[in-house]
């Protein structure tokens, strides 16, 4: 059974930094490209970015609200996938989910960790 | 402000068929194909249509999907209590170089 675990959430300074992890199991993580969803409270799904497997290069890609602040990262030793947030803004404030990412078909999905970015 | 365009809600009764839209453009929908995710109350999504029409292993022969030029539906038959959810598509962005997402539909059975 996929299982995607997030931690590292929590209340955060504008201008601060976090890293968010994901810790994956019951599928071959080093061969899936991972992807990174965030809901700001009350609000839709909004696409962060992903990393490909690397097989297939290890790439990332940025939605244009973090690029340049947030990178994606992979441990395939410990199936662990990353994210570094830095300059935070109070719009950066969601749940952010870790999700498998088949073709953009984001068909397994964790449960979520929430990031608050406030003073 | 989604790139793609769906109702904020939509309702039916018990037993109903109801469908939901979602609009798009040539740079999404109408060169790839759409994705559906159910996100019931206080949970995580969960892909619930792929590539169109696709059902996964689990999900219902209730709901289907369809797509046509640059717009796709969401069809759930037999309307049950426990499909009051949230209901986004999705599909890949040419132009923006990701995957895009509709609004949201929140679905209530009256």
């Amino acid at each position: 059974e996929v299982q995607l675990v997030e931690s590292g959430g929590g209340l955060v300074k504008p201008g601060g930094s976090l890293r968010l992890s994901c810790a994956a199991s019951g599928f071959t993580f080093s061969n899936a490209w991972m992807t990174w969803v965030r809901q700001a409270p009350g609000k839709g799904l909004e696409w962060v970015g992903r990393i490909k497997s690397k097989t297939d290069g290890g790439t990332t890609d940025y939605a244009a609200p973090v690029k340049g602040r947030f990178t994606i990262s992979r441990d395939d030793s410990t199936n662990t996938l990353y994210l570094q947030m830095d300059s935070l803004k109070t719009e950066d404030t969601a749940v952010y989910y870790c999700t498998t990412d088949l073709s953009s078909m984001l068909d397994s999905w964790g449960q979520g960790t929430l990031l608050s970015v406030s003073s | 402000q989604s790139v793609l365009t769906q109702p904020p809600s939509a309702s039916g009764t018990p037993g109903q068929r109801v469908t939901i839209s979602c609009s798009g453009s040539s740079s999404n929908i109408g060169r790839n194909t759409v994705n559906w995710y159910q996100q019931l109350p206080g949970t995580a999504p969960k892909l619930l249509i792929y590539s169109n029409h696709q059902r996964p292993s689990g999900v219902p022969d209730r709901f289907s999907g369809s797509q046509s030029g640059t717009s796709a539906s969401l069809a759930i038959s037999g309307l049950q209590s426990e499909d009051e959810a949230d209901y986004y598509c999705a599909a890949w962005d040419d132009g923006l170089h990701g995957p895009v997402f509709g609004g949201g539909t929140k679905l209530t059975v009256l």
